[in-house]
């Protein structure tokens, strides 16, 4: 199975800090990779899917890049209503699809 | 509106059964593959299930010969059987959209609220 390792678990910054949050995948994923944003008391929402693409509606200031194994979501300007915990997911091949264990990024 | 409504959760004790539903609206539901997704405390994420527009269903090990995904799609109606419950079982469960509509690559556009299933004695 492949395994998802996100750093850092968690992270403090400042409104206005350029934040990047990066995963790693055990093996070569190409671009099967999506992120999600989760505030608390709430489900996840997509953010990202195939590493870049930003879904509708959500701010550009949310990047994804990367392929292969190695993956990073950037917010270029946080906004109070970024301050979440941050989940990768990987989508390859066949199944188990393996989410990272999560970046909660807090108020500095 | 586009929305995923799951009910069913509750207490069971370890061993035990429980009965997952999911009500869609808003979409063609019969087009999409479904999934569920649980998160326990401290755990994360974790993919549950899914099942095609076919009916074929896919299962980590985790859960394998446990838990039962089906769907009835007359109904828009997505549900987990889950048997021989365990402690490590306890999570919140999301009824989830594969957004991506051919191939299994599967990328979550659309959640539920999720539901609570808790299994202690």
């Amino acid at each position: 199975d492949i395994q998802m390792t996100q750093s850092p678990s968690s992270l403090s910054a400042s409104v206005g800090d350029r934040v990047t949050i990066t995963c790693r995948a055990s093996q070569s994923i190409s671009n099967y990779l999506n992120w999600y944003q989760q505030k608390p008391g709430k489900a996840p929402k997509l953010l990202i899917s195939a590493a870049s693409s930003l879904q509708r509606g959500v701010p550009s200031r949310f990047i994804g890049s990367g392929s292969g194994t190695d993956f990073s979501l950037t917010i270029s300007s946080l906004q109070p209503e970024d301050f979440a915990t941050y989940y990768c997911q990987q989508s390859y091949s066949s199944p188990p699809w393996a989410f990272g264990q999560g970046t909660k990024v807090e108020i500095k | 509106e586009v929305q995923l409504v799951e009910s069913g959760g509750g207490l069971v004790q370890p061993g035990g059964s429980l009965r997952l539903s999911c009500a869609a609206s808003g979409f063609t539901f019969r087009s999409y593959d479904m999934h569920w997704v649980r998160q326990t405390t401290g755990n994360g994420l974790e993919w549950v299930s899914a099942i095609g527009t076919l009916g074929d269903p896919y299962y980590p090990d985790s859960v394998k010969g446990r838990f039962t995904i089906s769907r009835e799609n007359a109904k828009n109606s997505l549900y987990l059987q889950m048997n021989s419950l365990r402690v490590g079982d306890t999570a919140v469960y999301y009824c989830v959209r594969d957004g991506l509509t051919s191939g299994w690559h599967p990328w979550f556009d659309i959640w539920g609220q999720g539901t609570m299933v808790t299994v202690s004695s």
